[in-house]
């Protein structure tokens, strides 16, 4: 597609609930990342995929968040048995290859997740 | 971004310049960037500098790096309303696949 796609947009769940979050990349990116941002708070780094393989999962908090990414292409980011503190605006950003270069990132517009 | 530092907020008067200043500790950076974030959205990449240049203009733009001290700053000149952001500051690394992001300076803008 022409930008990275996230959705929803907005989700409100009930603590102890599942819920799944998609992230659509550019077509062509190979490098797929989500980032937590959590209100005031910079990015957290939560896991980076090249292809369908997660070479990195060292930002994931807890066993409760998984992801995978089917396809070399669409990724979904998982967090089982929601708590308040899960609250945030879950990023996902695509790059060619690597982040090395002038490029960088391309962002999505982000999944805002509201536990209450 | 423990790696990446940055001041917090930034109030400015419509139609003055704004500086946003970044610090970064791995010197083996290859890369630096400037993301603007307006709310509700994700981030843009506005601008980045390669770690061998000095400075780089972009229309209302400036990058200034100083890799002695490891400083990044952004001036934003002529300042306006839809200005109001958070900015970002990252910086890519060699080797890594990731990029370092510092937490943001919120700019205001007011009339």
């Amino acid at each position: 597609g022409a930008g990275v796609s996230q959705s929803p947009s907005n989700k409100v769940t009930e603590k102890g609930k599942d819920v799944e979050l998609r992230c659509d990349p550019i077509s062509g990116h190979t490098a797929l990342y989500w980032y937590r941002q959590s209100l005031g708070q910079g990015l957290e780094f939560l896991i980076y995929f090249q292809g369908n393989s997660a070479p990195d999962k060292s930002g994931l908090p807890s066993d409760r968040f998984s992801a995978e990414r089917t396809g070399g292409s669409v990724s979904t980011l998982t967090i089982q048995r929601t708590q308040q503190e899960d609250s945030a605006v879950y990023l996902c950003a695509s790059s060619l290859a690597s982040a090395q270069g002038r490029y960088g990132y391309t962002f999505g517009s982000g999944t805002r997740l509201t536990v209450v | 971004g423990e790696d990446v530092e940055q001041s917090l907020f930034l109030s400015v008067r419509e139609g003055d310049s704004s500086v946003i200043n970044c610090t970064y500790t791995d010197s083996s950076s290859t890369y630096l960037y400037w993301y603007k974030q307006e709310p509700g959205a994700g981030l843009q990449l506005l601008t980045y500098i390669f770690s061998n240049m000095d400075m780089k203009q972009d229309q209302r733009l400036t990058v200034l790096l100083n890799k002695k001290d490891k400083h990044l700053s952004l001036r934003i000149a002529d300042t306006q309303t839809g200005d109001s952001a958070i900015y970002f500051c990252a910086e890519s690394i060699r080797d890594d696949y990731k990029l370092s992001f510092g937490a943001g300076t919120t700019v205001t803008v007011r009339a």
